[in-house]
């Protein structure tokens, strides 16, 4: 992998289902990933900064867990609210390189 | 603590002048980063300002530059403006070399007439 890739591109959800997406990053000289929430007419909000192999984070429902060797983050939502409807961005960052996904938009239907 | 801060919040240019958008870091964060928001897409990396010094630029046109003051305040300037440059621009900082999370200022809407 020699980009940021974030899958599924876009996800619709109930309220109350438990989702999760993925951020695939390139593995070779990793030194950090970062989760942002990114709302509809606000900016980008950071949600996580993950710099260790099994890192795991937690905020409220929401958690994200980290695999350097293979490249690859996850984040999970417990029991979706219509408030956690954003587009969830990654981001792999290292001296001087700070590179986007494209994000996944999330819909929590009521 | 104050945080990013851009200005301004809405800027109206017809075709062919040029436009000016302001940015300051929060205290503390040297590196400024420049991003555009086109309508329907994601974040699109413009400019990388840290120390004083541009350490990166995005698949964007030359008249799309910038420069980062003595206090990593940032200006970016779009000259000969086209109708597809209206966009929002957000700014963002962060710590040195860029290794940490970015806080973004509330962005300037540019409408191209």
């Amino acid at each position: 992998i020699l980009n940021v890739e974030q899958s599924p591109q876009s996800l619709h959800v109930q309220e109350g289902d438990s989702t999760n997406f993925t951020c695939s990053f390139p593995s070779s000289n990793f030194y950090a990933l970062h989760w942002y929430r990114w709302e509809t007419a606000k900016s980008p909000e950071a949600l996580f900064v993950m710099t260790l192999n099994g890192d795991e984070k937690k905020k409220g429902r929401i958690s994200a867990t980290l695999n350097t060797k293979e490249g690859y983050s996850y984040l999970y939502i417990k029991g979706s609210q219509p408030e956690d409807s954003a587009t969830y961005l990654c981001a792999d960052s290292g001296t001087y390189k700070y590179i986007f996904g494209t994000g996944t938009r999330l819909k929590v239907l009521a | 603590e104050a945080g990013v801060t851009q200005s301004p919040t809405h800027l109206i240019k017809t075709r062919g002048q040029q436009a000016t958008l302001r940015c300051s870091p929060i205290s503390g964060h040297t590196s400024v980063y420049w991003y555009q928001q086109a309508l329907g897409l994601g974040l699109q990396f413009l400019l990388w300002y840290d120390e004083g010094e541009e350490r990166n630029r995005g698949n964007f046109p030359p008249r799309f530059s910038g420069r980062q003051f003595p206090n990593y305040s940032s200006e970016l300037n779009v000259n000969a403006l086209e109708l597809e440059d209206s966009a929002l621009y957000l700014c963002a900082s962060t710590g040195p070399k860029g290794l940490y999370e970015q806080y973004f200022g509330p962005g300037t809407r540019l409408t191209v007439t």
